[in-house]
This record gives C-alpha cells, structure tokens and sequence, in this order.
C-alpha cells in the first residue's frame, strides 16, 4: 500500500503562474522527497527535506514540511510549460520507501 | 556519468509466457529497487537489494516473481508465468546508502504488456 496521498490529482495552470500541491502521510518519517515524471520516462529527484527541516529551496522549487500534520508541500514558482509532469512524494521510514499518487501539472504556454 | 540503464524498454506477451528485465545501476550504488507502477500511480516497491542482498521483498509476489543481482551490481528481474494484470511499468532505481541523502536515481523504465 502506498503511505503518500497526493492532492490535488490534477492542476492545470497558466504559464508564470505558481503552483502547489500537497502531500499527505502516515507514519513517522526520516526525510520526505520530491520526484517528477514525464510523460513515459523514470523518475527524477527534485529535491529532499529532512525529518528535523521545515523548509527547503531549490531553485524555483520550495518544500514545505509539517510532521506534526504529517504533510508537505511543493511550490512551483513561475512555471513554465516544460514544468508538465507528474510530481510524486516518496517518504522514507528508515526502512521503506513510499511513493504516493501524484498530482499530474499541465502548465498552459 | 552514465545513468540508471533497463533493457527492454517495450516487451509484448501472451499471458502464460515467461518474461525478464534488466537492469543495470549506477556504477558505486550499493542499493538498487525494482517497482511496479500503474498507470495513473505512483511506483510501489517490489523489492530492494543491498549489495547481494534482497533485504525487503515483502512486497514481491513470491509465486510467480523472482529477482537477482549477481555481484551486487545488475540485477534482473523474472515473472513467470505472467498474467494479463502483471501489465505495468516495471522501474529500477538505485542509490547510495549510508550518505546524507537517500535519493534514488531512476531508470526509464520497460513498460510490459501482457495479451
């Protein structure tokens, strides 16, 4: 079973525009991480924020973390068209990895 | 550096057949994951090796999926006979534990299709 809830499902957004979506989990974790997909490829690593961190940046990327609500966020700032994918949340317990949902982003040129 | 490299990227079957995947990681990963994912879902984890060893298969179906990695490094991974719900994306990672960051690096994937 998947531990990550991903919401929303979809997003779809103007070019420039920001975007946001939420990851919700279930039991304690060591780090959280951020995953895209593109249509028909692997995974690849976005960005990682530990247990005991509230706030990451990368770029145009910045992740939130509450462990007390047991979630997390991804901000996109200023999208751009080729930001089309699907992000996924994996949590690490230490011991298993989870992948959530997703939430697939259509960024409208 | 090369990446997370799979073969094939496409395989068609019939269902009952036997069918193999292989990966091969990024040179120094001591960890490599194989998952399946659906469409429409995020990858699920059907097992990890460390080094030689398969340290969570808890999520491997056991009566038709196998896997190895002979000396650590490649890995393949077996279903037989496959069913027509064992269609997916079949995705391996790798990654290398024990730094600060447990991020996995990601192959593109053989997308099976079981008829």
């Amino acid at each position: 079973s998947q531990q990550g809830e991903e919401d929303p499902q979809a997003l779809s957004i103007q070019e420039g525009e920001n975007a946001t979506m939420n990851c919700s989990y279930k039991t304690s974790i060591n780090n959280l991480q951020w995953y895209r997909q593109n249509s028909g490829r692997g995974l690849v690593h976005l960005i990682l924020i530990r247990s005991n961190e509230r706030e990451k940046h990368s770029g145009r990327l910045r992740v939130t973390l509450d462990t007390s609500k047991k979630s997390s966020s991804l901000l996109i700032t200023a999208s751009r068209a080729a930001d089309t994918a699907s992000y996924f949340c994996a949590t690490n317990t230490g011991n298993q990895f989870y992948f959530g949902t997703g939430t697939s982003l259509t960024v409208i040129p | 550096e090369a990446g997370v490299v799979q073969s094939p990227r496409y395989k068609i079957i019939e269902k009952k057949q036997p069918v193999a995947f292989w990966c091969n990681p990024i040179s120094g990963h001591n960890t490599l994951y194989w998952y399946l994912q659906n469409l429409g879902q995020g990858p699920e984890l059907l097992i990890r090796y460390e080094n030689e060893e398969a340290v969570d298969d808890s999520q491997l179906p056991k009566d038709r999926f196998s896997a190895e990695r002979l000396k650590g490094v490649d890995s393949t991974l077996k279903i037989q006979p496959a069913e027509l719900g064992d269609s997916a994306v079949y995705l391996c990672a790798s990654s290398l534990v024990g730094t600060s960051t447990d991020t996995q690096y990601f192959g593109p994937g053989t997308r099976l299709t079981v008829l």
